[in-house]
């Protein structure tokens, strides 16, 4: 079965250093998805691309966060400088793009990147 | 912007009791709307979804949902929980969010116990 890969599965980082995470969506996806959610929360969307557009980053701390997409594959998130209320779960998805007429938009989250930063 | 409300943030039952779970959302136009689950450890899965036709739909182990548009609700429920049910569930909603996009928006969550 088709599955999202993320790496790291982990990761601490002492604060002010960079740190990026990976994100190889399922194949043909071309809608991917980076959340975040911290610790007995829901996850929160920081950035959507549709192939290697970004569509929104409404939420995404733009100062010191960037994510790219840069052939509408894989992706990668990187937070330069890292601040200790960044450590959360960092999770990536993909879907089918339902502006193509695809009804099941259905999301298909990978293990995530859990971020400590000390 | 969307938004989705669940209502409980923890609830805790002995297994074989019923589950209901609320969820409401706010958006006035075409949604799909799923309920995803998080067991200890591991990453999101989905339990079930709805995009059109019946309300009541059915998912994984044992869970429903149902879809009431009036109320602009999609509780899930499950007539006798089990101990392995101990999990996070979230609902999510998809919908139009302009500019040619869709969004995918979560609720917080509610925490189910289940004490064997």
């Amino acid at each position: 079965e088709a599955e999202v890969a993320q790496s790291p599965r982990y990761k601490i980082t002492e604060k002010s250093q960079a740190v990026a995470f990976w994100c190889d969506p399922i194949s043909g996806h071309a809608t991917l998805y980076w959340y975040r959610q911290i610790l007995g929360q829901g996850p929160e969307l920081l950035v959507q691309f549709q192939d290697e557009s970004v569509v929104d980053d409404s939420q995404l701390p733009k100062d010191r966060f960037s994510a790219e997409r840069l052939k509408g594959v894989d992706s990668t998130l990187k937070i330069q400088p890292a601040e200790l209320g960044d450590s959360a779960m960092y999770l990536c998805a993909s879907s089918l793009d339902p502006r193509t007429g695809y009804t099941n938009t259905e999301a298909f989250f990978g293990q995530g990147t859990r971020l400590t930063v000390v | 912007a969307q938004s989705v409300s669940q209502h409980n943030h923890h609830v805790i039952l002995s297994e074989a009791a019923s589950l209901e779970l609320g969820c409401n959302y706010s958006y006035g136009g075409t949604v799909n709307l799923f309920w995803y689950v998080q067991y200890p450890g591991q990453h999101l899965q989905l339990l079930l979804k709805y995009f059109s036709g019946d309300p009541l739909v059915k998912g994984i182990k044992g869970f429903e949902a149902e879809f009431i548009k009036s109320k602009f609700s999609f509780n899930l429920r499950k007539p006798s929980v089990q101990w392995s049910d101990t999990a996070e569930y979230f609902c999510a909603v998809n919908a139009y969010s302009g500019a040619g996009s869709y969004q995918l928006t979560f609720g917080k969550g509610t925490k189910l116990s289940v004490i064997p």
